[in-house]
């Protein structure tokens, strides 16, 4: 049982918008920043956000991240097929003293 | 350009012992703070340690006691020595660099880099 809820699977069509939900607590989303990750199959993650919204170079604009309250989301505009991965949210839990990760979204581009 | 390569990973009976070795290019290890993250089978992503710049180490509960984060500043070298391994340590070990900022209460952790993957069997 992850610390962060992330729902197993979503699925869109090429072209289309998409966001994945990250639920936690006020020890961990509430009050730190918070990570995405992509992981394409077979590959090791790639980090998409750090501090909530903020993108490393090379990531596309149709990725974007957000965050609030208790939640945060990652969206991602003008599907392709390209973008089939896991993600994965992260972020530091105050209460436990370690990172936690969510159990991971697998995005299917139909 | 920043590449970090594991090796080190295979079959190991249950109670054995294995060392993950990570070699980094582009960056000073011991300048960063190094994490290792294993994804078993089919699961996702767990922290395992993290060795600061001052060298100070964490490990997260599952492991404390069995593994030892340690690292060679004169080979930019990250290792993992596993011991009285069990089979719910069979997974992919990647090494990454974790970037840790405090901003008042607020604090932000990530892994910017991350290795390929070593992948670790212990078998029953």
């Amino acid at each position: 049982q992850s610390v962060l809820t992330q729902p197993p699977s979503v699925s869109a069509a090429p072209g289309q918008k998409v966001t994945i939900s990250c639920s936690g607590s006020s020890s961990n989303i509430g009050n730190n920043h918070v990570s995405w990750y992509q992981q394409l199959p077979g590959t090791a993650p790639k980090l998409l956000f750090y501090e909530n919204n903020k993108r490393p170079s090379g990531i596309p604009d149709r990725f974007s991240g957000s965050k609030s309250g208790t939640s945060a989301t990652l969206g991602i505009t003008g599907l392709q097929t390209g973008d089939e991965a896991d993600y994965y949210c992260g972020t530091w839990d105050s209460s436990l003293s370690d990172v936690v990760f969510g159990g991971g979204t697998k995005l299917t581009v139909l | 350009e920043v590449q970090l390569v594991e090796s080190g990973g295979g079959l190991v009976q249950r109670g054995g012992s294995l060392r993950l070795s990570c070699a980094a290019s582009g960056f000073i290890v011991s300048s960063n703070y190094m994490s290792w993250v294993r994804q078993a089978p089919g699961k996702g992503l767990e922290w395992v340690s993290v060795i600061y710049s001052g060298g100070d180490t964490y490990y997260s509960d599952s492991v404390r006691g069995r593994f030892t984060i340690s690292r060679d500043d004169s080979k930019n070298t990250l290792y993992l020595q596993m011991d009285s391994l069990r089979s719910e340590d069979t997974a992919v070990y990647y090494c990454a660099r974790r970037v840790a900022v405090v901003q008042g209460v607020t604090k932000s952790v990530y892994f910017d880099y991350w290795g390929q993957g070593a992948l670790v069997t212990v078998s029953s």
